[in-house]
C-alpha cells in the first residue's frame, strides 16, 4: 500500500518568493495534516484538514500561508512570500480507518525549504 | 498546552546494546505515537500506544497512561537504528476534532560498532 506522498523534496527560494508544496495522503484517510519542522525541534502542527474542511488552523501564520485540500484528498500548502525563518523541513501526515487506528498519523517524506 | 518531555536527549550505544528511552507527558492523552527519525528525515512509526504493552521485533514500549509515561525499549541495537526518537501525544482535552500531536524534543541515537 502506498505512503503519503510529497512533492518536491527540497526547495531552495530567495526571500520575498513564493513557494508551494503538494502532498497526496494515504488512500482512504480522510484527515490530512501539514507539520513545520525546524532543525533540532519536534513538528509542530500549521493545519488539519478533515476531508476538505479545515478542522484546526491555530498554528498557520495567515499573513503569509495559505492551504487548501479542494477535493478531500491532495493538498497543497502555500507560502507568500517566504522569510529566512520559513527555513524548515515541511511535513503532511494523514489519518483514518486504514492501515491502523483512525487517529495514528502517518507522515510522508517531506520538503526541505531553503530560503535565501 | 500539553507538555512533552523525552530522555535522555542524547545516547551513545555500542552494537548489541540494550536501552532505554523515557516520555513524560503533562496530561491524560487518547492519542501516543512513537517515531524513529531516520538520518534522511523520514519519520516512521514504530508504535501506535495510548496505553498498554507492544511488541514489534527488537523494539517494545509500553504506556502506563495513569503515571503520565511511555518507555521505548530497544534491544540489541543495531547502526540502523540510528536517529532521532520522538514520542508525540494528543491530549483528551482536545476538542472539536482536532487531532494534534505535540511532539517531544527527541532523543537523538547513535549506534556505533
Amino acid at each position: 500500500e502506498a505512503g503519503v506522498a510529497q512533492s518536491p523534496r527540497y526547495k531552495i527560494i530567495e526571500k520575498r518568493q513564493s513557494v508551494a508544496f503538494w502532498c497526496n495522503p494515504i488512500s482512504g484517510h480522510a484527515t490530512l495534516y501539514w507539520y513545520q519542522q525546524i532543525l533540532g525541534q519536534g513538528p509542530k502542527l500549521l493545519i488539519q484538514f478533515q476531508n476538505n474542511g479545515v478542522v484546526d488552523d491555530s498554528q498557520l501564520p495567515k499573513d503569509r500561508f495559505s492551504a487548501e485540500r479542494l477535493k478531500g484528498v491532495d493538498s497543497t500548502l502555500k507560502i507568500q512570500p517566504a522569510k529566512l525563518e520559513d527555513s524548515a523541513v515541511y511535513l503532511c501526515a494523514s489519518s483514518g480507518l486504514r492501515g491502523g487506528s483512525y487517529n495514528e498519523q502517518f507522515f510522508g517524506p517531506g520538503t526541505r525549504l531553503t530560503v535565501l | 498546552g500539553i507538555q512533552v518531555e523525552q530522555s535522555p536527549p542524547d545516547l551513545i550505544l555500542q552494537e548489541g546494546a540494550n536501552s532505554t528511552l523515557r516520555c513524560n507527558f503533562s496530561d491524560s492523552v487518547n492519542n501516543l505515537q512513537w517515531f524513529h527519525q531516520n538520518p534522511w528525515g523520514q519519520l516512521i512509526n514504530l508504535f501506535y500506544i495510548p496505553s498498554g504493552t507492544k511488541q514489534n521485533g527488537r523494539l517494545s514500549a509500553t504506556t502506563v497512561a495513569t503515571e503520565r509515561y511511555s518507555l521505548l525499549y530497544i534491544s540489541s541495537s543495531q547502526t540502523t537504528d540510528s536517529g532521532v526518537y520522538f514520542c508525540a501525544v494528543k491530549p483528551w482535552s482536545l476538542t472539536g476534532g482536532g487531532n494534534k500531536l505535540t511532539f517531544g524534543t527527541g532523543t537523538q541515537l547513535k549506534v556505533e560498532l
